[in-house]
């Protein structure tokens, strides 16, 4: 099966821009997560889709936002930027539903974004 | 609310030296613990998941532990090689999943 996708890879922006970052999950996974890593603050966990809807949502601004479409691809999108949010960006997929199995997850690459 | 802790932050170890990550959890209301690996500038690299029902998991050279009532896991790395040298992650999986903040390691030739 072919792994966790994500493009961009790469991306610079600058503040008050917006950005779209999309991620493809590994073939039947349901479920997919975002997070922002940072030096500072580590992984943080952004929001969680699962069979379109947000199932989690970790403690981040309203500037992100997120969406699932029917076929499990997901997207992320930074509103008005701000140099904080430069980060790598990963997204990682599971297969979903209940059962602890089903939420194992498999990480893509990740989008490296900078802000300037 | 879960805090995941990793110690140590680094480790320095030479080339065929058996040793152990620790991770410990606040909150034992856990589905899985997993161990990642990332490379500088990586994404993140599943190593091993042990199930909450579960006490170990073994692939390879690696063997990881898991016991809930005490919060802890570790990570067993036999005979260390230079290309096991990467930020090891244990992310513990309950509504979300919270990460520790990693251990490097960096294994001398």
């Amino acid at each position: 099966k072919a792994g966790v996708t994500q493009t961009p890879r790469y991306l610079i922006k600058t503040r008050g821009q917006q950005v779209t970052l999309s991620c493809s999950p590994i073939s039947g996974h349901r479920s997919v997560s975002w997070y922002q890593q940072t030096p500072g603050q580590g992984l943080q966990f952004l929001f969680e889709y699962f069979s379109e809807t947000q199932r989690n949502k970790g403690n981040f601004p309203g500037r992100f936002s997120g969406r699932q479409f029917s076929n499990s691809r997901s997207e992320m999108n930074v509103s008005t930027l701000e140099l904080g949010d430069s980060a790598l960006y990963l997204c990682a997929s599971s297969p979903g539903g209940s059962g602890a199995s089903k939420r194992a997850q498999y990480f893509g690459p990740g989008t490296r974004l900078l802000v300037l | 609310k879960q805090e995941v802790t990793q110690i140590p932050a680094a480790l320095s170890v030479p080339e065929g030296e058996n040793l152990v990550l620790n991770c410990s959890f606040t909150d034992s209301a856990i589905y899985n613990l997993q161990w990642f690996r990332q490379d500088p500038g990586k994404g993140l690299t599943s190593l091993l998941l042990i199930q909450s029902s579960q006490r170990e998991q073994t692939s390879g050279r690696l063997n990881a532990s898991l016991d809930k009532s005490s919060g802890r896991s570790t990570l067993y790395i036999a005979a260390s090689q230079p290309g096991d040298s990467a930020t090891y992650l244990c992310a513990v999986i309950d509504n979300d999943m919270r990460f520790g903040a990693g251990t490097r390691l960096t294994v001398k030739p």
